[in-house]
């Protein structure tokens, strides 16, 4: 069964600083990721998706995020800090089941941005 | 442009009153699911329609049903709401396959 692990629940950077939020995977087929965004009191907006194409992945709000198969890794980078970035941000894979897709989340990573 | 709309943002309902949330979209997305997720935690998918196909899952509580009369609606609703159920709702559509899920804003659900 695929499932994703997100080390750190929470992190904390400095504004202007590189952000980098850790999600492994552990799938026996081609994984299918996401990350996600979740603002205060909001859904979860997608940043970006791996699908096999390219293994570096370019999202919004500059975000990026590096498939490597040998290290079962997707993790997720943002050159430089934004106060706007303090959020919550999960990791998913697809598994699929029945006719929809599901997605199974990691536990998730706090972002929090200092001034 | 909202696409997956969730109403109400907020809603609050006493311990042991039915309380019906809705979504809606206009993304013509032939799946549409929904989550359940408390303070700090992950969402955890409830159940989903695959057109007109229920699926729930397994550990979904019997309290929780679901409606779906057309491709743009999707109604949650919990017939006994208990204090362990205040959380935030979230509704997401897709089209299946390995295509992303895309997420309303959430109903906040408070039991008094």
């Amino acid at each position: 069964a695929q499932s994703v692990t997100q080390l750190g629940s929470h992190v904390s950077v400095s504004e202007g600083a590189l952000v980098l939020l850790r999600c492994n995977y552990s799938s026996s087929v081609p994984p299918y990721l996401f990350w996600y965004v979740q603002y205060p009191n909001q859904g979860l907006q997608l940043l970006l998706k791996y699908t096999s194409a390219a293994t570096l992945v370019k999202g919004i709000n500059g975000f990026e995020a590096e498939f490597k198969k040998s290290e079962t890794s997707f993790h997720l980078t943002k050159p430089s800090a934004h106060m706007s970035d303090a959020a919550e941000y999960f990791c998913a894979v697809i598994t699929r089941k029945n006719a929809g897709n599901m997605l199974t989340f990691g536990g998730g990573t706090r972002l929090m941005v200092k001034p | 442009d909202a696409m997956v709309i969730q109403n109400p943002r907020y809603q609050v309902t006493q311990f042991g009153k039915p309380v019906t949330l809705s979504c809606s979209q206009t993304l013509n997305h032939n799946v549409m699911y929904w989550y359940q997720q408390k303070s700090s935690q992950a969402p955890k998918l409830l159940f989903h329609y695959y057109d007109k196909d229920f699926n729930n899952e397994a550990d979904t509580p019997d309290n929780f049903q679901s409606r779906r009369p057309n491709t743009s609606f999707c109604f949650l609703d919990i017939r006994s709401p208990g204090l362990g159920d205040a959380a935030m709702y979230l509704c997401a559509t897709s089209w299946g396959g390995n295509q992303p899920q895309h997420f309303g804003d959430g109903t906040r659900l408070s039991i008094l």
